[in-house]
């Protein structure tokens, strides 16, 4: 029963590159969410989508993030021109809201950008 | 402004040292209220949820219960396994169904 899965684990960019984050999730699971979590902070929101829809991007930044679930595949998160200030670890969760109790959200490992 | 603020921000008990840590919530309106543990390169691992005030739930060493401003998490008799920090987080019926608003977290740490 394999759960939420992140790709890559590590990612290191330079100044002015492009960050593609994957992430899978768990069997049976339609919703996904990605949040973000800088050094000594804790985890932020960024957006909440299902399949083919962005439901809640209320914490994206305005510019360079953007995140996609399409039908088939993975769910993708794309920071465009890196800064160092993106240097974070970023969290993508998954759930499967059949029911609202059962709106639990379950983690993946997390994938730590470095910018250098 | 929404926020969840949890205390302390550190924590050091010796085996065996039963605690509690606080997350206390100020928002409009309460959908509901989950605890995490996450351990060091790893991502939050779900606890429990709580929903209404008065509402308790336990598992294992640990004990969850809620009020109508704040959550304690109790831990009775410690272990070392237990060192973790542990997050609190909200989901406020202002948000979406998505958004989890988290604490900054209590770090655990429980010595033999």
């Amino acid at each position: 029963n394999a759960g939420v899965m992140q790709n890559p684990r590590h990612l290191v960019r330079r100044r002015g590159q492009e960050a593609r984050l994957r992430c899978s999730p768990m069997k049976g699971h339609s919703h996904v969410y990605w949040y973000r979590q800088l050094p000594e902070e804790g985890l932020k929101f960024m957006v909440y989508l299902q399949k083919e829809n962005i439901i809640d991007e209320s914490g994206m930044p305005k510019e360079r993030f953007s995140a996609e679930f399409p039908k088939e595949g993975p769910s993708i998160l794309r920071i465009q021109q890196v800064v160092r200030g993106d240097s974070a670890a970023y969290f993508c969760a998954s759930s499967p809201f059949d029911t609202i109790a059962k709106n639990i959200q379950y983690f993946g490992a997390g994938t730590r950008l470095s910018v250098l | 402004e929404d926020q969840v603020t949890q205390s302390p921000e550190a924590l050091r008990l010796q085996e065996g040292e039963s605690s509690s840590l606080n997350c206390s919530y100020t928002v409009s309106g309460l959908r509901g209220l989950f605890w995490y543990r996450q351990d060091p390169g790893k991502g939050p691992e779900f606890l429990f949820t709580l929903y209404s005030a008065g509402e308790e739930k336990e598992k294992e060493r640990l004990k969850a219960t809620l009020t109508k401003k704040e959550s304690f998490l109790h831990i009775t008799a410690p272990k070392p396994e237990d060192s973790a920090t542990y997050l609190c987080a909200v989901q406020a019926t202002a948000d979406s169904w998505g958004k989890l608003q988290f604490g900054a977290g209590t770090q655990v740490v429980v010595t033999p």
